[in-house]
């Protein structure tokens, strides 16, 4: 089946030290693979999203992804972590002809 | 501003009880989606439209129905035949669907729904 998997529910790092967040995806094909953040009682936000080209990604607010084919990965990342960035992350693939397929989350804690 | 409008942010609702969460988006466009989030579960697609009078069932389609109507509109009622309909409903919009285009969504800022 076609799906985009969070392994990790919760990641907590210390404020100043790089941030992963990992996402997998199971495709035939070529996948178009998205990051999205929510915040608090709130809608989701657009990080950035991979399409083709680079396979490094830069988006909004310091956050890079990195599509890697080989190993199936779409993993977040940020060099330097702000207490900020503490809040909920969603990876999503748009898999053939069909919506968003979102994973189930994965809830950053940035701890001063 | 363009943007998406969700209403009402909060409902409360009796069991057997028929609600209609509304949303509109003043950004032209075309496609227009409904998720439901649950802890722990992501977010799971209700139902989506892609132009007027046109839409199709998502993942979690029973118990729910939409209208398309207007471009602008895409309410979603919540029909008493939904067996757990506590939780928080996202709209969402995009230019267009699947891999022709902009596809990113742009998401209201969600309607939470407590069945008493």
């Amino acid at each position: 089946a076609q799906s985009v998997a969070q392994p990790e529910d919760q990641v907590n790092v210390a404020e100043g030290n790089p941030l992963t967040v990992k996402c997998t995806y199971s495709v035939s094909g070529n996948p178009y693979l998205f990051w999205y953040v929510q915040y608090p009682n709130r809608g989701l936000q657009f990080l950035l999203k991979y399409i083709t080209g680079d396979n490094l990604v830069k988006g909004s607010y310091g956050f890079e992804a990195e599509f890697n084919k080989s190993q199936t990965s779409f993993h977040l990342k940020k060099p330097s972590a702000l207490v900020s960035d503490s809040a909920l992350y969603f990876c999503a693939g748009l898999l053939r002809n069909t919506p968003l397929v979102f994973g189930k989350g994965t809830r950053l804690s940035v701890i001063a | 501003d363009g943007g998406i409008t969700q209403s009402p942010k909060y409902l409360f609702r009796k069991e057997g009880q028929n609600v209609t969460l509304s949303c509109e988006q003043n950004l032209n466009h075309d496609a227009m989606y409904w998720y439901r989030q649950d802890p722990g579960q992501g977010l799971r697609l209700i139902y989506y439209s892609q132009i007027v009078n046109d839409f199709q069932k998502g993942d979690i389609a029973e118990g729910y129905s939409v209208s398309r109507e207007k471009k602008e509109s895409f309410p979603l009622t919540v029909t008493s035949a939904q067996k757990n309909p506590t939780a928080f409903y996202l709209c969402a919009s995009s230019i267009g669907q699947g891999r022709s285009g902009a596809n990113v969504l742009t998401f209201g800022a969600g309607s939470r729904l407590t069945v008493l």
